[in-house]
């Protein structure tokens, strides 16, 4: 089964608007962390959120936040205001268990294109 | 402030050579890894770090090996090229579990 599932290959978002990538995941394990990462064409992978399993509030880190549901064990990351440089690949990875090492699987990604 | 340098950027290998990407970091990170990205696929882990003279393997470690001998330094040989290893490699490195992974810049290693 895949730990991390994002539905959505390519999405379109009008400038000045809000978006919601989805994210799925799957594990057994009570403990594990949640994280978006955004790839711009020119490659380089940079963090925007994280959350953890056993933080109380949802996420948030200036326009972005997380969307965070347990039960359905589901981490969408919403991008509030979307501005032409948001136009990038986002990918939602999982840390499972708090043991050994911080290996993350990741989702295959959502191609976001802001539309001015 | 370097945080995570990738060497090289760019390379082509024929198959069955060997090389190594080069990895190293300044943030005193005690884990590092490697994964590679294909298209569709996002990033997938090779092999890992807890630690100076500690690895682990990964999600797909076949073809690869690894060594720590410093806190900096992670490299990732590639022992007999093939073109099944045509793909983008990210080192990546973070001082805890819960926190974010630092990534390098990549490299984009094409095998003919």
């Amino acid at each position: 089964a895949q730990k991390i599932t994002q539905t959505q290959p390519g999405m379109f978002v009008q400038e000045k608007e809000a978006v919601t990538l989805d994210c799925t995941y799957d594990t057994s394990d009570p403990s594990y962390g949640l994280f978006w990462y955004k790839q711009p064409s020119s490659g380089e992978m940079i963090f925007l959120i994280y959350q953890g399993s056993y933080d109380q509030q949802n996420a948030t880190e200036g326009r972005y936040s997380l969307n965070f549901q347990k039960a359905r064990k589901s981490a969408n990351l919403v991008i509030s205001a979307s501005q032409l440089g948001d136009s990038a690949m986002y990918f939602c990875a999982m840390r499972e268990g708090s043991e050994y090492g911080n290996k993350l699987v990741f989702g295959a990604g959502t191609i976001l294109r802001v539309k001015s | 402030n370097a945080g995570v340098t990738q060497t090289p950027k760019f390379q082509v290998l024929k198959t069955g050579q060997s090389m190594t990407l080069q990895c190293a970091q300044d943030m005193n990170h005690e884990y590092m890894s490697w994964y590679r990205q294909d298209p569709g696929m996002g990033l997938r882990l090779i092999h890992y770090s807890v630690g100076a003279g500690i690895t682990d393997q990964g999600e797909v470690p076949n073809g690869y090996n690894v060594s720590r001998s410093t806190t900096e330094d992670f490299p990732l040989r590639l022992l007999s090229a093939a073109p099944s290893q045509t793909s983008v490699y990210f080192c990546a490195s973070s001082y805890r579990t819960d926190e974010k992974l630092f990534f390098g810049s990549g490299t984009q290693l094409s095998v003919l």
